[in-house]
């Protein structure tokens, strides 16, 4: 079955500190991935994606991530958190296309709270 | 740029009243979705729609209808609320590849 795995529900870090925030996936076809960010009372905003080329992705907001096939990982660092990057991280898998019903697959979530 | 707006933002229903959230977006995309956010389970694709006219039952689809009448906008309605769909509704389109674009969302409270 297809699945996103986010081990961690919340996080809690101190700024200045680095972040890393684990996404596992079960996917049967080559997939896309994404790490979207919800700040309280918003919508959800891309941070980064993946399909092919180099496995560390950068995005945006200082934000980075690493595909790893082997352990069907697709992790989101940042070297040093700010107060701002409290929020909640989506990780999402998808197919290349769209077609025949074809769609995202997010993850749980993981809520990450910045200690001043 | 408005990207996808959803109205209304905010709603209350009391159980058995119906209601219709709008969705619009101005990117020409020709995928539509409508997720529902709950605590602790993600979002969960409710309908899609794959261009003007088509809609497609997602994850979670009863108590839900969709229209799609025209390409720039995604109708989620709800015939008989009931307070299992007290939830926050996303709106999101894309392309036929690539990532999705959200809307801000709209909660809906169902008393």
């Amino acid at each position: 079955a297809q699945s996103v795995t986010q081990p961690d529900i919340h996080i809690t870090v101190s700024e200045g500190a680095s972040l890393e925030l684990r996404c596992n996936y079960s996917y049967g076809a080559t997939p896309y991935l994404f790490w979207y960010v919800q700040s309280p009372g918003q919508g959800l905003q891309l941070l980064l994606k993946y399909f092919s080329g180099d496995t560390l992705v950068q995005g945006i907001k200082g934000f980075e991530a690493e595909f790893k096939r082997s352990q069907s990982s697709f992790n989101l660092r940042k070297p040093s958190v700010h107060w701002s990057d409290a929020a909640e991280y989506f990780c999402a898998v998808g197919p290349l296309i769209y077609n025949q019903g074809g769609k995202l697959i997010f993850g749980q979530g993981t809520e990450l709270s910045v200690k001043p | 740029n408005a990207g996808v707006t959803q109205t209304p933002k905010f709603r209350v229903l009391k159980t058995g009243q119906s209601m219709t959230l709008l969705c619009a977006q101005d990117m020409n995309h020709e995928y539509m979705y409508w997720y529902r956010q709950d605590p602790g389970m993600g979002l969960r694709l409710i309908h899609y729609s794959v261009g003007e006219g088509t809609t497609a039952k997602g994850e979670v689809p009863d108590g839900y209808n969709v229209s799609r009448l025209k390409k720039q906008n995604f109708l989620l309605g709800l015939e008989s609320a009931a307070p299992s769909q007290t939830s926050v509704y996303f709106c999101a389109s894309s392309l036929i590849t690539g990532e999705l674009f959200f809307g801000e969302g709209s909660r809906l409270t169902v008393l």
